[in-house]
């Protein structure tokens, strides 16, 4: 079954930072990875997927995320942490297999940037 | 993408009643999708609606407390029968354009419902 896990519940960082978010995933298949933004009172905003290729894939508002197959990993990354990245990161697996336009998401942290 | 709007945006709702959300998408779109977010939680997929038949449910959901209508490929409903303060919960709406399977899932802004 695919699934994903977000370790960590919330992340603190220092505007200027980097800061890294961190999604593990277990699929059958090869994995189709998302990474999504929810700000406080919105849905929820597409950043970047990884479907193949280079494993570092550039996004929105300058994060990107690393594939990392032996790890199966794909931590959102950003060199430098801005006050207005503060919200909620979702990671998604969408299913590679027969039922392919399921997507599963994981448990959602909480970014915190302080000025 | 697709942009996709929700109707209402927030409501507040009496125990016992129902409420209906409309989803709307800029274009024709293949698969449209309703999540539930209840308060701090991740989101967890209530039901595919499917173009002119009935939609499929995820286990835990049933068609008499969460019908849908899928009229066309651009607008779908999702209502929330006989409420009661457990279905408070952000309702999103989200779809996938095209039919290939590395393709992106939208979401709308979500309909906020609060049930006293």
């Amino acid at each position: 079954a695919q699934s994903v896990a977000q370790p960590e519940d919330q992340v603190n960082v220092a505007e200027g930072n980097p800061l890294t978010v961190k999604c593990t995933y277990s699929v059958s298949g090869n994995p189709y990875l998302f990474w999504y933004v929810q700000y406080p009172n919105r849905g929820l905003q597409f950043l970047l997927k990884y479907i193949t290729g280079d494993n570092l894939v550039k996004g929105s508002y300058g994060f990107e995320a690393e594939f990392n197959k032996s790890q199966t990993s794909f931590h959102l990354k950003k060199p430098s942490a801005l006050v207005s990245d503060s919200a909620l990161y979702f990671c998604a697996v969408r299913d590679g297999g027969y039922n392919f336009n399921k997507f599963y998401f994981g448990s959602g942290t909480k970014l915190n940037v302080k000025p | 993408s697709a942009v996709i709007s929700q109707k209402p945006s927030r409501d507040i709702c009496q125990r016992g009643t129902s409420l209906t959300i409309q989803c709307q998408v800029d274009s024709q779109v293949t698969m449209m999708f309703w999540y539930r977010q209840q308060p701090g939680q991740s989101l967890t997929l209530i039901a595919t609606a499917n173009q002119g038949s009935e939609a499929t449910y995820e286990s835990g959901f049933v068609i008499d407390k969460f019908p849908i209508s899928r009229p066309n490929l651009t607008f779908s409903t999702l209502t929330v029968s006989n409420m009661s303060p457990e279905d408070s919960s952000i309702y999103l709406c989200s779809v996938v354009p095209e039919a290939g399977r590395t393709d992106t899932q939208y979401f709308g802004p979500g309909t906020r419902l609060t049930v006293l």
